[in-house]
């Protein structure tokens, strides 16, 4: 069975230190990959997403960036924190076939930028 | 404008009644596809349902139910027989596949609580 991690499962970090958020899919093999941000009481932005090794889409311009070093790991990162980066931080996973869409997620990142 | 719009902020049901979460949906796509993640409180996002649009039939998993209204542009999640393990937030999504990528969007969500 396909399982995703993430860690770490909550951060505090200050304004101006770097970021770095690993993802990784045990399981399957090719998945597309996704970042997503959730502001509290809000519902889901997406960040960055990734159908393979080395290609990453970004869909929301800003300090942060997405690397796919290898195929089922996904890595978010920021070189400055902004107090505006605190959120909820989901990465999710989804089969690169036509016939299945559903995401799956892992348990999320909880980051406070002080 | 927004892509789907979910216009319950908070809901509430008695356990073991059924509650319906609202979701209606804006595309020109002529292919997408809509589904129900639950959050609960833990924060991570649960896969519930999925509903295509050349889909004859209403989906069903479990408990869970979608009624899709393709004329209507709606696509609500009825969850029936309440569990005090259901409160939880309930996010809408649709995928499109203009363009060949696929990026879902997720509505603002309903919050449930259900009572005992």
């Amino acid at each position: 069975s396909q399982t995703i991690h993430q860690w770490p499962a909550t951060l505090v970090q200050p304004v101006g230190s770097p970021l770095s958020l690993e993802c990784t899919v045990e399981g399957t093999s090719n998945p597309n990959l996704y970042w997503y941000r959730q502001a509290a009481g809000r519902g889901l932005q997406l960040l960055f997403y990734s159908v393979g090794i080395g290609q990453i889409s970004s869909e929301v311009p800003q300090n942060l960036s997405a690397s796919r070093p290898q195929d089922r790991q996904f890595i978010l990162s920021s070189k400055k924190l902004l107090l505006s980066d605190s959120g909820f931080y989901l990465c999710a996973w989804r089969t690169s076939g036509r016939d299945r869409y559903e995401q799956y997620f892992g348990p999320g990142t909880r980051l406070t930028v002080t | 404008a927004q892509k789907i719009t979910q216009t319950q902020p908070g809901m509430f049901v008695q356990e073991k009644e059924a509650v319906t979460l609202d979701c209606t949906y804006d595309t020109s796509d002529p292919s997408y596809g809509l589904f129900w993640y639950k959050q609960p409180s833990s924060g991570e996002m649960i896969f519930l349902i999925y509903q295509g649009s050349y889909d004859q039939q209403n989906a069903t998993e479990g408990r869970y139910s979608l009624n899709f209204q393709k004329a209507r542009k709606s696509a609500n999640l009825v969850i029936s027989a309440s569990q005090l393990g259901d409160s939880a937030m309930y996010f809408c999504a649709m995928r499109e596949t203009a363009g060949g990528s696929y990026i879902p969007t997720f509505g603002r969500g309903t919050s449930l609580i259900v009572h005992p």
